[in-house]
């Protein structure tokens, strides 16, 4: 059974820094992981899907990875802002075809 | 290109009436997938409609049903609320079937309360 777990929970950094956020999973044979950022009691924005073959996409300050063999991925996020203050959730699309999200991580960039 | 539309966006009922919310994807996309997401829980999936057929479903007991019409729009019904059925319901959509090569669009989500 594919579980996805984020670390860590909630963060809370100055305007400026660079940050990582980990997207753990369970079983490798996913088809791909997506970043998705959501806004207090609104809906999800999709950052970047990085399909099973790929080793990292990128969109302006976002730089994520995915190692399959090790069941991770890491959504970089360079020269944060305090409009980068979100819940940050990874999903990945698995075998049985549902996407299984992971628990978030609440960043908070102060300014 | 407009986005995922979801409709209501706010709802309140009591318990044991039923809801239904409806969603209208991205055009052209067809498949339609929804999410239930609570604090004590998170996000989980509930079914995915593709071409008018649901194509998979997540563990939520039969009173949560859905449809998807020829013109990928799609209905979600929960029937006898309860309590616990107060979420945002989250509905997303894709070119082609999850599990494939596919990036999922979402909705902003209909907030239910159930008194």
């Amino acid at each position: 059974k594919q579980e996805v777990t984020q670390i860590p929970a909630a963060l809370s950094v100055p305007e400026g820094e660079n940050l990582v956020l980990n997207c753990s999973f369970t079983d490798s044979a996913i088809y791909n992981l997506q970043w998705f950022r959501q806004d207090p009691g609104k809906g999800l924005t999709s950052l970047l899907l990085i399909q099973s073959s790929q080793r990292e996409q990128t969109s302006g300050r976002l730089n994520a990875s995915l190692d399959k063999s090790s069941g991770r991925s890491t959504l970089y996020i360079a020269a944060s802002q305090p409009g980068d203050s979100a819940t940050y959730l990874c999903a990945v699309t698995s075998g049985t075809y549902k996407y299984i999200f992971g628990t978030g991580t609440r960043l908070k960039v102060l300014a | 290109k407009a986005g995922v539309t979801q409709t209501p966006r706010y709802l309140i009922k009591t318990r044991g009436q039923q809801v239904t919310l409806s969603c209208s994807p991205i055009s052209g996309h067809r498949s339609v997938s929804w999410y239930q997401q609570t604090p004590g829980q998170g996000l989980q999936f509930l079914f995915e409609y593709f071409s008018e057929t649901q194509r998979n479903k997540g563990n939520f007991p039969g009173r949560f049903s859905g449809r998807q019409f020829s013109n990928s729009r799609s209905e979600m019904n929960v029937s006898t609320l309860e309590l616990g059925d107060s979420a945002l319901y989250l509905c997303a959509s894709s070119l082609e079937a999850v599990g494939t090569y596919n990036e999922q669009f979402f909705g902003p989500g209909t907030r239910l309360t159930v008194l």
